[in-house]
């Protein structure tokens, strides 16, 4: 089956611990994208890439690092930089074709820093 | 730079119609998705609007207005599973990013 694919569902990291978080998807897309969301919060991106080895900073970017080294996957880095790391992750990808291409969004990934 | 404002909750009764707007101001307009969110779940694809009128999909139907930066979800013949939280976004300049709402959380009772 196609899609997308983040793990783990949950990640538990003791403070002042980096963590990376996987994202993969066989799609075929060109982009690929980090958002956050907090409670009552809408989506944040974080990271963003449109092709391989490129990729640009969102609004929130600061505790984050990312990299792009195969078009399947793109994984976020949660640093000990990030004060307030605990949130949900999701990834997303879509086509780089034009506006109507639609961002298809992973299941998630919920860390929690003890 | 986007701004995005959309209601906190709003709640309805199974089988009633609801009417979920959204606003936005941006420098530059490129068109606007909704998507549905169940707790602790992903964001799935409801709609995108890009001219003005109503785009409608079987219960659910989309409306936008350029000329006031309004776009609504409108869902018709509630059922309990449509409790969830609806996400509006605006397409940025350069077609390559999504600003986010914060949501409409949505609770259908019996």
């Amino acid at each position: 089956d196609g899609g997308i694919t983040q793990s783990p569902k949950y990640l538990f990291r003791k403070e002042g611990q980096n963590v990376t978080l996987s994202c993969e998807q066989n799609l075929n897309h060109d982009a690929m994208y980090w958002y956050r969301q907090d409670p009552g919060q809408g989506l944040r991106l974080i990271y963003y890439s449109q092709i391989v080895n490129d990729f640009q900073k969102g609004d929130i970017a600061e505790g984050y690092s990312v990299s792009r080294e195969k078009k399947e996957s793109f994984p976020l880095t949660v640093t000990s930089a990030q004060k307030n790391p605990t949130a949900f992750y999701l990834c997303a990808s879509k086509t780089t074709g034009g506006g109507t291409d639609t961002q298809y969004f992973g299941p998630g990934t919920r860390l929690t820093v003890l | 730079g986007q701004n995005i404002d959309q209601p906190t909750e709003m709640t309805a009764t199974e089988g009633a119609i609801v009417q979920i707007n959204c606003t936005y101001q941006t420098s530059g307009f490129n068109g606007l998705f909704w998507y549905q969110q169940h707790a602790g779940e992903a964001p799935t694809f409801l709609s995108y609007n890009v001219l003005d009128g109503l785009e409608e999909k079987g219960r659910f139907s989309s409306f936008l207005s350029r000329s006031k930066g309004y776009s609504y979800l409108l869902l018709k013949e509630l059922q309990m599973k449509d409790s969830a939280s609806y996400l509006c976004a605006s397409v940025n300049s350069g077609y390559s990013t999504l600003t986010f709402g914060k949501g409409t959380m949505l609770l259908v009772s019996p």
